[in-house]
């Protein structure tokens, strides 16, 4: 099945720097690459996506980048921001089929960012 | 649009005691899942379904049974509880299997004594 890994598990930054948070799959099927920001007592909330026909999609501060030949992918946070502090999770998802699990999504365990004044 | 609502937001339960944690999404979403989330495990999928009328297993399903008789509601209910189902709980919901989201509920926080 896929596999995610994301890096670091934690990340510490000054206010008004960027910040970057890494993740890797092993599914060259999967075609579709969600990112996620949790805060505490929250649930997931779904911040930035990519499909695997685009290498990089931006908005506003948040812009995540795609290497299908690698297969990672990454979320870049510029000019961060004390709000900007909370859990990220990376996800892949893509058709394995009907006895592979359909349209499963797959996890990384997790970056604690953490924004300092 | 409330999107994915989820009842209660805590529960403590005794060890054989079952219970059904309540999600409902207004989104007219095909897709519902439901998912548990323990410290250093991230994120694994319990069960989903793809339409009412339709479910399936997911990584962890043991110990748990849902059913889908409308599209909005997707209920999660735990047949005798145990320790190891103390975690917090999300359901989620997506218009298909082919993104966006998931968009997921606040969580049940469950604690099994």
């Amino acid at each position: 099945g896929e596999n995610v890994e994301q890096h670091p598990s934690t990340l510490s930054v000054q206010e008004g720097d960027s910040a970057v948070i890494k993740c890797t799959y092993s599914d060259s099927a999967s075609n579709y690459f969600p990112w996620y920001k949790q805060e505490l007592g929250k649930g997931p909330q779904l911040i930035i996506d990519i499909r695997s026909n685009v290498g990089e999609k931006k908005d506003q501060r948040i812009a995540v980048t795609l290497n299908k030949t690698a297969k990672h992918f990454s979320l870049h946070i510029t000019e961060t921001q004390p709000e900007d502090s909370a859990v990220y999770f990376c996800a892949a998802k893509g058709w394995r089929g009907l006895t592979g699990g359909g349209n499963k999504l797959t996890f990384g365990t997790g970056t604690q960012l953490k924004v300092e004044l | 649009n409330a999107g994915v609502t989820q009842t209660p937001k805590f529960q403590v339960l005794k060890t054989g005691q079952s219970m059904t944690l309540q999600c409902a999404q207004d989104m007219n979403h095909e897709y519902m899942s439901w998912y548990r989330q323990d410290p250093g495990m991230g994120l694994r999928l319990i069960h989903y379904s793809v339409g009412a009328g339709i479910t399936d297993q997911g990584e962890v399903p043991n110990g748990y049974n849902v059913s889908r008789s409308t599209t909005e509601d997707f209920p999660l209910r735990l047949l005798s509880a145990a320790p190891s189902q103390t975690s917090v709980y999300f359901c989620a919901s997506s218009l298909s299997g082919l993104g966006p989201g998931p968009f997921f509920g606040p969580g049940t926080r469950l604690t099994v004594l």
